[in-house]
């Protein structure tokens, strides 16, 4: 099983700064099949990024992912005031499909 | 566009079993594995196992094998979800998740909250 591990654990920034998380995986995830999620209180998690890099439908640019192998990377250029979530990052590339403890990303 | 709407919430006795629907609409319902996955209050999400809706063909996480049945009705365009010897731990928000080949998930269910509770 790859294990997933996020970090930080959560990320205090102001609106307008630039977010980095951060996705380890305990061994190469295959095809760079990676996806990174943002869920909210009360609602069902929602698709960002797969493929590592690809953006979902209606995803705005200012969400970007990079990486491969091990290390990947998401990043948010300016957070807006909705942006304030959890986030976490999925490996799709080998069974059982895996999730990260996710990154909490909060207003500083 | 695609929909899924899941049953409503439970509340179950330690050792009962719990069945989860998950009605879609939108799309092919055939064409499209289901997944489900779950989130215990305060933790991450949790990839249960998934069925292929054409053939019935399951996969479910080594965790669950034994206590978890994932079956279909094509006729009606719904998939379950059965868990079974509940424990404390299995309270939770369960969601349906369609994929493609690719396994990652673009449309959710709205979740299904199942509470575990002598």
């Amino acid at each position: 099983e790859i294990v997933l591990t996020q970090s930080p654990g959560t990320l205090s920034l102001s609106p307008g700064e630039r977010a980095t998380l951060s996705c380890r995986a305990s061994q190469s995830v295959s095809s760079s099949y990676l996806a990174w999620y943002q869920h909210k209180p009360g609602q069902a998690p929602r698709l960002l990024i797969y493929g590592t890099s690809s953006r979902a439908t209606g995803i705005p640019d200012r969400f970007s992912g990079s990486g491969s192998g091990t290390d990947f990377t998401l990043t948010i250029s300016r957070l807006e005031p909705e942006d304030f979530a959890v986030y976490y990052c999925q490996q799709y590339g080998s069974s059982p499909l895996t999730f990260g403890g996710g990154t909490k990303v909060e207003i500083k | 566009q695609v929909q899924l709407v899941q049953s409503g919430a439970e509340v179950k006795k330690p050792g009962a079993s719990v069945k989860v629907s998950c009605k879609t609409s939108g799309y092919t319902f055939t064409g499209y594995y289901m997944h489900w996955v779950r989130q215990a209050p305060g933790q991450g999400l949790e990839w249960m196992g998934r069925i292929n809706p054409n053939n019935g063909d399951t996969n479910y996480a080594q965790k669950f094998q034994g206590r978890v049945t994932m079956t279909r009705d094509t006729s009606i365009s719904t998939a379950y979800m059965e868990l079974s010897s509940l424990r404390s731990d299995d309270t939770a928000m369960y969601y349906c998740v369609p994929s493609g080949t690719t396994y990652y998930f673009d449309y959710w269910g709205q979740g299904t909250l199942v509470t575990v509770s002598s």
